[in-house]
């Protein structure tokens, strides 16, 4: 069975750093990858889906990447802003499952 | 931009009492997903349909839940009867054709008092 990690939990920086966001899964044999931002209360958005065959994506200031070998990708923000105050959840197709197996996200808080 | 609609945004119930969830996904999209959500977790699969077909429900608590997708367009989730532990946020997805990327829908609120 699909598990996903998603490292840290919670982050809180200053506006302005750039960060990484962390994910694993234990099964390599994924169709692809999708990170997802959700605000409190609200569903989810997609921000960026890598093809099992992709080493990365890139969207504005977004950028991910995926090492289906080692069962890891991560999440990379540049120049942070309050907006970006979300949970991030990574999620993985594949792996025995047709749906999604998701991560339980990381809490971020950019403080102004 | 093509988004998946669910209705309501919110829903209180009480225990005992029936209760259900409407999706929409996105025109053309023949695979549909509901999902749990707990607060503090990542979403959870209960069912997922393949145009009006059931694929995958063995997380879906057949004795009180059931869902259905009777002209692979729309689909009902359905709690009856509903219990505490049921409340959550359920989200409807569905997989766009080719890229199988997934597009969620804004999600119910369930709260069972």
């Amino acid at each position: 069975k699909q598990e996903v990690t998603q490292i840290p939990a919670a982050l809180s920086v200053p506006e302005g750093e750039n960060l990484v966001l962390n994910c694993s899964f234990t099964d390599s044999a994924i169709y692809n990858l999708q990170w997802f931002r959700q605000d409190p209360g609200k569903g989810l958005t997609s921000l960026l889906l890598i093809q099992s065959s992709q080493r990365e994506q890139t969207s504005g200031r977004l950028n991910a990447s995926l090492d289906k070998s080692s069962g890891r990708s991560t999440l990379y923000i540049a120049a942070s802003q309050p907006g970006d105050s979300a949970t991030y959840l990574c999620a993985v197709r594949g792996g025995g499952a047709d749906g999604l197996t998701f991560g339980k996200g990381t809490h971020l808080i950019i403080q102004p | 931009e093509a988004e998946v609609a669910q209705s309501p945004r919110y829903k209180i119930t009480e225990k005992s009492q029936a209760v259900a969830f409407w999706c929409d996904p996105i025109s053309g999209h023949a695979t549909l997903y509901w999902y749990r959500q707990i607060l503090g977790q990542g979403p959870e699969l209960l069912v997922q349909f393949q145009d009006e077909s059931v694929v995958d429900d063995s997380q879906l608590p057949k004795d009180r839940f059931s869902a259905e997708r009777l002209k692979g367009v729309d689909s009902t989730l359905k709690i009856q009867p509903a219990e505490l532990g049921d409340s959550a946020m359920y989200l409807c997805a569905s997989r766009t054709p080719g890229t199988n990327g997934y597009t969620f829908g804004s999600g119910t609120r369930l709260t069972v008092v």
